[in-house]
């Protein structure tokens, strides 16, 4: 199965300041996607097809990537977007998540 | 609008079997495949099945020995069965719809069941 490792673990950053976690694949996938988890809640669907915005995520978030590198950034930190961040590539099976970046509010 | 319900026993003791019923509307399962996707407390997502909108299934294979995913489409639910239950399955549960048009992406999820495994 294709294992994603996603880094940092956790992190912490300002109101204001540019996020970016990273999600790097064992194998080579065709397209990435994010889901956001705040605590106590259910996964939303947050970017698709890399690079694509969920309905509703606001448009200071941003994906990238090909091949096995893929990021989500956040160019300017709010305090709603504390939460925890899951990539996940959908098409070899079976479809796999990473563990998670814990974003915290600094 | 688009809804999905877990209902369960919260708590299974070892060695029995996990019963799990997702009650879904706004939506058909002939259209509409739906997963069951489990998270450990604390931890991460874990993929564990999926039944087709033909009614077929696939299972990850670490879990396919014990797994059994099956559906109601009359009662628009999806039923999820494990069996050997140990400490290593105390999780949230999950089921979420596929997104159409693509393949293993969760558009809409349930708020989960929690499953303790005690005795």
């Amino acid at each position: 199965e294709i294992v994603l490792t996603q880094s940092p673990t956790t992190m912490a950053a300002s109101p204001g300041e540019k996020v970016t976690i990273t999600c790097r694949a064992s194998s080579s996938v065709s397209y990435m996607y994010w889901y956001q988890q705040m605590s106590d809640a259910s996964p939303k669907l947050w970017i698709y097809d890399t690079s694509k915005l969920a309905s509703g995520v606001p448009d200071r978030f941003s994906g990238s990537g090909s091949g096995t590198s893929y990021s989500l950034t956040i160019n300017t930190m709010e305090a709603e977007d504390a939460a925890t961040y899951y990539c996940q590539q959908c098409c070899s099976t079976p479809p796999t998540f990473g563990a998670g970046t814990k974003l915290e509010l600094k | 609008q688009v809804q999905l319900k877990e209902s369960g026993p919260g708590l299974v003791q070892p060695s029995q079997t996990l019963s799990l019923t997702c009650t879904v509307s706004g939506f058909s399962l002939t259209r509409y495949n739906v997963h069951w996707v489990r998270q450990p407390t604390g931890k991460g997502l874990e993929w564990m099945g999926v039944i087709w909108t033909g009614g077929s299934t696939d299972y990850n294979s670490a879990l396919k020995s014990r797994l059994s995913i099956s559906r109601d489409t009359s009662k628009s639910q999806v039923f999820l069965k494990m069996n050997s239950l140990q400490t290593e399955d105390i999780a949230t549960y999950y089921c979420a719809r596929e997104k159409g048009y693509y393949g293993n992406i969760f558009d809409y999820w349930g708020q989960g069941v929690m499953v303790t495994v005690s005795s």
